[in-house]
């Protein structure tokens, strides 16, 4: 069965520190992959997907980047943190098959706060 | 512009009566539409997906209704439960590829 990690589970970081936080898929290849953020009250936005490994596609301009360097291994990163970047990070995957329409799974979710 | 409406305030509903949660959008052409349960501090988890020429959809309790005319979806849960309390998001399916969210309706089932 497939499983989706995503590490750390919480992390506290001052404004202008540098951020990387992981997710990783078990037990499927080629997944599409997902980043996602919720806010306090607000719903999911999502920050990047991914088709493949090296292909990134972003969705709203920001200080965040992402990165696909192996096919079930999906990265974001910040190089200077700021205080707006507080939030639930989620990082979900579906079913790397085009044309067909079906359900992401999410991963556990990281809480960052940035002081 | 783009909006996807969800009930902000929570609905709190006795155990054994049937939930309804609206979701409402505008200036979207979605051809598939899905709905979430969200658990606090944890991912959201897919419950059904409705297509475009769907009117209805069913699962166990659950019931989801699609009107493209209306730009509406409901979401009914029959003979609620306590356990059934959540964040429930909609969301609609813009390409094969993207899910954009409603900021979700929160049910709260009392015994």
């Amino acid at each position: 069965s497939q499983t989706i990690h995503q590490w750390p589970a919480t992390l506290v970081q001052p404004v202008g520190s540098p951020l990387s936080l992981e997710c990783t898929v078990e037990g499927t290849s080629n997944p599409n992959l997902y980043w996602y953020r919720q806010a306090a009250g607000r719903g999911l936005q999502l920050l990047f997907y991914s088709v493949g490994i090296g292909q990134i596609s972003s969705e709203v301009p920001q200080n965040l980047s992402a990165s696909r360097p192996q096919d079930r291994q999906f990265i974001l990163s910040s190089k200077k943190l700021l205080l707006s970047d507080s939030g639930f990070y989620l990082c979900a995957w579906r079913a790397g098959q085009a044309q067909l329409i079906d359900e992401q799974y999410f991963g556990p979710g990281t809480r960052l706060t940035v002081t | 512009s783009q909006k996807i409406e969800q009930n902000s305030e929570a609905l709190n509903i006795q155990e054994g009566k049937t939930a309804t949660l609206t979701c409402n959008y505008t200036n979207y052409s979605p051809a598939y539409l899905q709905w979430y349960r969200q658990d606090p501090g944890r991912g959201p988890v897919f419950l059904l997906l409705i297509r475009e020429n769907e009117k209805e959809k069913r699962k166990e309790r659950l019931k989801v209704t699609f009107d493209t005319t209306l730009k509406q979806s409901l979401f009914h849960i029959t003979a609620s439960q306590p356990a059934d309390s959540a964040t429930y998001l909609c969301a609609l399916v813009l390409g094969f590829q993207k899910l954009v969210f409603g900021t979700g309706t929160r049910l709260l089932v009392s015994p």
